[in-house]
């Protein structure tokens, strides 16, 4: 059974870069059949999708924060990556990653358990 | 617009009908997927595909589309279906975007 896990920085500054990691264990990244992705959700609201990578580096963001995010994987280490830059106040979030299958519909199909993380000085 | 709207909040006695609606433009050409999520908890699909159900989904949920609206059905609620339910879509008309509706919040009375 396939597990994910976020590790990172539980608090960040003002205008720094958030950095955040997922570990994936019971699947090889690489194996070509998923799409992994980072969504994020602000306590009390939707989540909100933040851009999903793939095996070969393609990656696509969400508009709203395309100019901020960057995305990267290593399929080595089974693991893939968020870098966020110039937060503020509104990037605090649980930020969660999630194995992907896309067909009629998107199906976030396996999620980790969530990283608390709070942009304060 | 790709944007979803869901109603807030639905209440319903426990064994009844509880049918939530997800509401957008981008349903005319993807299926919505739904998710359950308990307070404290990462969420859970429980829809995808119009009406597949992830293994391990009990056989109450179901799901069902028309035009631009797609409704989650739990037929005989149980007291461990309050959660919050999302939907979520995407939408390739203005290059890849994914968007999750605002939630519905399932009350157990």
């Amino acid at each position: 059974q396939v597990q994910l896990q976020e590790s990172g920085p539980g608090l960040v500054k003002p205008s720094q870069t958030l950095s955040l990691t997922c570990t994936v264990s019971g699947d090889s990244i690489s194996s070509g059949s998923y799409y992994w992705s980072w969504i994020r959700q602000p306590a009390g609201k939707r989540p909100e999708w933040i851009g999903r990578i793939y095996i070969s580096g393609t990656t696509d963001y969400n508009p709203s924060l395309k100019s901020r995010v960057a995305m990267s994987i290593d399929a080595s280490k089974n693991q893939f990556y968020l870098n966020l830059t110039s937060v503020t106040a509104a990037d605090t979030a649980t930020y969660y990653c999630a194995r992907v299958t896309y067909s009629s519909s998107v199906l976030y199909r396996d999620w980790g358990r969530g990283i608390l993380v709070t942009v304060s000085s | 617009s790709s944007e979803l709207t869901q109603d807030p909040a639905v209440s319903v006695a426990l064994g009844q009908t509880i049918r939530i609606t997800c509401q957008g433009d981008s349903l005319r050409n993807y299926y919505a997927s739904w998710y359950q999520q308990r307070p404290g908890q990462a969420p859970t699909p429980v829809i995808y595909n119009r009406n597949n159900r992830p293994s391990g989904i009990p056989a109450r949920f179901s799901g069902s589309s028309s035009g631009t609206t797609a409704t989650l059905t739990i037929t005989g609620a149980q007291a461990e279906d309050e959660a919050d339910y999302y939907c979520a879509s995407r939408d390739n008309t203005g290059g890849h975007l994914e968007v999750f509706g605002p939630g519905t919040t399932v009350t157990i009375l």
